[in-house]
């Protein structure tokens, strides 16, 4: 069974860092992308970043760009998002998410998600 | 970056009814668009990929069309359990983007 399963977050001052960690399992981590992908409270989603399986190819949304690394180890089967300078609109939970391999990526498995939230 | 326009932002519908939600791109995204469906408090789920291809699992009455820049979701006959908020999203850019979402509630 696929599995993935966020950590990380937390009440954090503006200005401040976070490091979110997902833990995946059920499948071959290193053979797929993966996303995270992060919805304020009672609103939307928004794509953050991707990572190809290599960690060739990276990108971020340009709200999060300088500010947040996206990384993974294929051998620990993780992945992470490193916030820095956060804002108040960062607030959040953020999901981390598998790409599914097909030519329109879709994600097809999403975490539980973890709650990220920038206040003084 | 590429906008995802869906429309309606809600709608009320009753079990049985056809109900269509549209999506439209800023440009043409040729048939890179999926939707997905999210009840409250859960993550979303992926319903349609490629426009119009049925996630596994998927029960038959999402249906999906389009291309270019217009994109339709259809449930032929909604049910229960369908109640929920939908939304596109496109991956033709690198910098991937959803729509606002489509929250189909009870009539």
């Amino acid at each position: 069974e696929v599995q993935l399963v966020e950590s990380g977050g937390g009440l954090v001052k503006p200005g401040g860092s976070l490091r979110l960690s997902c833990a995946a399992s059920g499948f071959t981590f290193s053979t797929y992308s993966m996303n995270w992908v992060r919805q304020a409270p009672g609103k939307g989603l928004e794509w953050v970043s991707s990572i190809s399986t290599s960690s060739t190819y990276i990108y971020y949304a340009d709200s999060v760009k300088g500010r947040f690394i996206i990384s993974r180890d294929n051998a620990k089967n993780s992945l992470f998002l490193q916030m820095s300078s956060l804002r108040a609109e960062d607030t959040a939970v953020y999901y981390c998410a598998r790409v599914f391999r097909v030519e329109t990526a879709p994600i097809d498995y999403w975490g539980q998600g973890t709650l990220v939230t920038v206040s003084s | 970056d590429i906008q995802m326009t869906q429309s309606p932002s809600s709608l009320s519908a009753s079990v049985g009814d056809r109900v269509t939600i549209t999506c439209r791109a800023s440009q043409s995204i040729s048939n890179y668009l999926n939707w997905y469906q999210q009840k409250p408090g859960k993550a979303p789920k992926v319903l349609i990929y490629a426009a119009s291809s049925l996630q596994s699992g998927v029960p038959s009455r999402f249906s999906g069309s389009g291309s270019g820049t217009d994109f339709t979701l259809t449930i032929s006959s909604l049910q229960p359990e369908d109640f929920a908020t939908f939304y596109c999203q496109q991956t033709y850019s690198t910098s991937v983007t959803f729509g606002g979402g489509t929250k189909v509630e009870m009539k």
